[in-house]
């Protein structure tokens, strides 16, 4: 997962431009990754996933880029909106549970 | 219409009470779990129920005590509370078992005095 830390990485960007929120993984096995978003308040709300025979997953303004070579994942954030300010996890899957990273917050300014 | 919900959605306590968090999902999933969110935002899976049968118990105090009475339901109950406790605890749920697309709930946001 993510590198642990006393205060979540902050990522801050400009409304408008695009965001890339970055995950390393441990292990080499992992073959399904998850991205989930947080909102103050609020639970996880799953975004987009990925399996491991593929390296690139678009959704709806978000692309997740897989690199199995150096265990990296990405999520990009198309035009970031206000709305996207948010922390965001990304997750591996271990057999029937799901493993979080750390997180990473998000915060847009006008 | 929430898919997902829980209650209390906070609840403060002193150390060593005993008490209850409820979980209810009308989604007609097969699979619910409990996860616990520390102050740095790190969410750590608990326990989780396969229609009705547990699935997944992590390396939690066995003062805490998960009980699904139905498919619909997964309730945490917690013994003996202790200032450590105090979390976030989100129930969530999904289609079938083992999904990465999991459902959570709004959050109980526990504090123990």
């Amino acid at each position: 997962g993510e590198s642990v830390g006393l205060h979540l990485p902050t990522l801050s960007v400009q409304e408008g431009d695009n965001s890339i929120i970055n995950c390393a993984y441990s292990n080499s096995a992992s073959d399904y990754f998850i991205w989930y978003k947080q909102e103050s308040g609020k639970g996880p709300q799953f975004i987009i996933d990925i399996r491991s025979n593929m390296d690139k997953r678009q959704g709806q303004r978000v692309t997740v880029l897989l690199n199995k070579t150096v265990k990296h994942l990405s999520l990009q954030i198309a035009a970031t909106q206000p709305g996207d300010s948010a922390v965001y996890f990304c997750a591996e899957q271990n057999t029937d549970k799901l493993i979080f990273g750390t997180g990473t917050r998000l915060q847009v300014f006008p | 219409d929430t898919a997902v919900s829980q209650t209390p959605k906070y609840l403060v306590t002193q150390m060593g009470n005993d008490k209850s968090i409820k979980c209810e999902q009308n989604l007609g999933h097969d699979t619910m779990y409990w996860y616990k969110q520390d102050s740095k935002k790190f969410l750590k899976i608990m326990f989780s129920y396969n229609n009705k049968e547990l699935i997944i118990n992590e390396t939690v105090p066995n003062r805490f005590s998960p009980k699904s009475p139905d498919k619909a339901h997964l309730n945490l109950h917690i013994n003996s509370l202790e200032l450590g406790d105090s979390a976030v605890y989100f129930c969530a749920s999904s289609q079938v078992r083992g999904s990465g697309e999991q459902f959570f709930g709004p959050g109980t946001r526990l504090t123990v005095l």
